[in-house]
């Protein structure tokens, strides 16, 4: 069965460090998306993406992100200048169409230290 | 109010008991409806797809009511397994926004 993949499952970084979180969608998907969790809270919407440009974008996800598809398989979520309240668990998903459910990695755990 | 709102719960209840969770969401632009669930530390797993006719999956009842921007999930025969998070997630009409509610955590006890 298809799956999206994210790597790493776990990241440790110091305040400060830039991290870049990878994601491989399923193949034949078109609408990508990260969220993040804080432990013991909501899961929240920080970006969509489709047609190769971001589509929509949550105010959580100001310029301190940045998102990319550089090639035909991967999306990645860049984080600069991290701050310790930026540590979540971060996942991708994506979808086929527009009214199709959206299927989610397993996540990766951003420790900022 | 909330875009989704749910009760946080926790329920508890015994192995074999019926269980609904609602929810209500304040965009009635909404179109799309999902039930996930999502067990501890995990990702959200889709459980069903919300119909307006209503849908049901063996155990599981989905209904959604338009006019009064409510969603319901209906669990019938608890296992131990269903042990986990509910959360209740809308999509508006062309949009490409997600919204998750905050979850219901439901215990099953043996």
């Amino acid at each position: 069965e298809p799956e999206v993949t994210q790597t790493p499952s776990h990241q440790v970084t110091q305040m400060g460090q830039e991290v870049i979180l990878r994601c491989v969608p399923i193949s034949n998907h078109l609408y990508f998306y990260w969220y993040r969790q804080i432990l013991g809270q909501k899961v929240e919407f920080l970006v969509s993406f489709y047609n190769n440009e971001i589509s929509e974008k949550s105010e959580i996800f100001d310029d301190q992100f940045s998102v990319e598809r550089p090639d035909g398989s991967n999306f990645t979520l860049k984080i600069r200048s991290t701050k310790l309240e930026d540590s979540a668990m971060y996942f991708c998903a994506s979808r086929l169409g527009v009214e199709t459910e959206a299927f989610f990695g397993q996540g990766t755990r951003l420790t900022v230290v | 109010r909330k875009e989704v709102e749910q009760d946080p719960g926790p329920f508890n209840v015994p192995e074999g008991a019926t269980v609904a969770f609602n929810c209500t969401y304040s965009n009635s632009a909404s179109q799309s409806f999902f039930w996930y669930r999502q067990d501890c530390r995990k990702e959200p797993k889709l459980l069903m797809s919300v119909y307006s006719s209503g849908n049901e999956d063996g155990r599981f009842t989905a209904q959604l009511n338009r006019a009064s921007q409510y969603i319901s999930l209906l669990i019938r025969d608890s296992k131990l397994s269903d042990s986990a998070t509910y959360l209740c997630v809308v999509r508006p009409t062309g949009g490409f926004k997600t919204i998750f509610g905050a979850g219901t955590r439901l215990f099953v006890k043996a």
